[in-house]
């Protein structure tokens, strides 16, 4: 079992839509939980940054941690052509600025306009 | 502020040899990770350097080192090149203060082809 899994996708949504995108873990001592959008291209870009569990908004962006399932999800609301890209969930126990993020495979998402 | 900066971003090189690939953090950014990109394994990490001393390590072989310059820049050596070593390697900085929502923010990448 790998320590973080991540559903590949592609996933194909309407503008305006609801996205969820989803990432499981297995190592309970993960912490501090990432997620990173990569368009093609281009080095991954942090999108939202969260220790423990609970919830964290930033615009259109939520992110979501529940450390008791070891389940994390990040909600896109009313999304765009733009938000078309690859999301990647990452985490760490050590502390998101110190090396060795644990990543997901990455979801690769496309908003239909 | 500008971002992390990595160069070459392309290069082609065949079996057998060896490739330098240097990065630029963040003003301000003491710690220096690289990671391999490849669409069958994803993100993996490398190792992390922080004031000029390798942090941690993940599980790549010997061929593959680094080092970080008093200026907090960094490079990273693969030796004897094997095809598999084809990818995207991804250098990311941090402050690494320890300080609430300090992360790693990543480069465009160099995108290393062995042929």
């Amino acid at each position: 079992q790998k320590e973080v899994e991540q559903d590949p996708g592609p996933l194909s949504v309407p503008e305006g839509a609801i996205v969820s995108l989803n990432c499981t873990y297995s190592n309970s001592a993960f912490q501090y939980f990432m997620w990173y959008r990569q368009y093609s291209r281009k080095g991954p870009e942090l999108l939202m940054y969260t220790y423990s569990s609970g919830n964290k908004e930033d615009g259109r962006f939520t992110a979501q941690v529940d450390k008791s399932s070891k389940y994390i999800s990040l909600f896109i609301r009313d999304s765009q052509p733009s938000d078309s890209a690859t999301y990647l969930c990452a985490m760490s126990a050590q502390g998101g600025s110190q090396g060795n993020l644990i990543f997901g495979k990455g979801t690769k998402l496309s908003v239909k306009p | 502020k500008a971002g992390v900066t990595q160069t070459p971003r392309y290069l082609i090189k065949t079996r057998g040899q060896q490739v330098t690939l240097s990065c630029s953090p963040i003003s301000g950014h003491r710690s220096v990770s690289w990671y391999q990109q490849t669409p069958g394994q994803g993100l993996q990490f490398l190792f992390e350097y922080f004031s000029e001393t390798q942090r941690n390590k993940g599980n790549f072989p010997g061929r593959f080192s680094g080092r970080q310059f008093s200026n907090s820049r960094s490079e990273m050596n693969v030796s004897t090149l094997e095809l598999g070593d084809s990818a995207l390697y991804l250098c990311a900085s941090s402050r690494s203060s320890g300080g609430a929502g300090d992360t790693q923010y990543f480069g465009p990448g160099t995108r290393l082809t062995v042929l």
